[in-house]
């Protein structure tokens, strides 16, 4: 069980927006930024957003990030097929000092 | 370009020790505020953060995990080392190993930036 609770699955149609929720506490997501990964199938993690709602160099402005209180939430605008792959939310937990990640989320592009 | 790789057994016995070795090129870990950390992914399933070594030797550890587990590092190899002792099915995974930055965010590290390709152990008598 995750310490980060996310949706196991989203998907949508090429186009449309999607949004994939990330759910902390007042430990890790309420004190500290969130930080959000892309995995493709059979590769490594890949840093898509960092410091809650910053896009690292040569990542699309499709991607964006958002937070409030407890709660963050990747939103990713005009869907591409590419997209597929797993995407986890990553924070600093106080009370556990250490990173905890959320369960992850498969979204399936359709 | 900073670039991370990780190597080890792919196949290790229950009870035994595992030993895995991340070997990074494109920074040094006596650069002030540079982190490395292990994380891993059993196979269809998340992410795990494992431990964490600073470049001032600071180091951290999954609460679940830390009586199993020793992070270290060699500063002339360019290498960080983890080892977890009485190694069982249930840690059969992909190892990542990843870099951060300590100031970042006050050393409350979760951005990591790469990640090396991930090696994958099985753990199976």
């Amino acid at each position: 069980q995750s310490v980060l609770t996310q949706p196991p699955s989203a998907s949508g149609t090429p186009g449309q927006r999607v949004t994939i929720s990330c759910s902390g506490s007042s430990s890790n997501i309420g004190s500290n930024t969130v930080n959000w990964y892309q995995q493709l199938p059979g590769t490594a993690p890949k840093l898509l957003i960092y410091s809650d709602n910053q896009r690292p160099s040569g990542v699309p402005d499709r991607f964006s990030g958002s937070k409030s209180g407890t709660s963050a939430s990747l939103a990713i605008s005009g869907l591409q097929s590419e997209d597929e792959a797993d995407y986890f939310c990553a924070v600093w937990d106080n009370s556990l000092t250490g990173t905890v990640f959320g369960g992850g989320t498969q979204l399936t592009v359709l | 370009q900073v670039t991370l790789r990780e190597s080890g057994p792919a196949l290790v016995k229950p009870t035994q020790t595992l030993t895995l070795t991340c070997t990074f090129s494109g920074f040094s870990l006596t650069t002030s505020g540079m982190c490395v950390s292990w994380i891993r992914q059993p196979p269809g399933k998340a992410l795990e953060w494992l431990a964490r070594i600073d470049w001032d030797d600071d180091k951290y550890y999954s609460t679940s995990l830390k009586t199993r587990l020793t992070i270290s590092k060699d500063t002339s190899k360019n290498q960080v080392v983890l080892t977890m002792t009485d190694i069982d099915p249930v840690d059969t995974a992909t190892y990542f190993c990843a870099r951060s930055n300590f100031f970042e965010n006050s050393g409350r590290v979760g951005r990591f930036d790469p990640w090396g390709q991930g090696t994958l152990v099985t753990v199976s008598s």
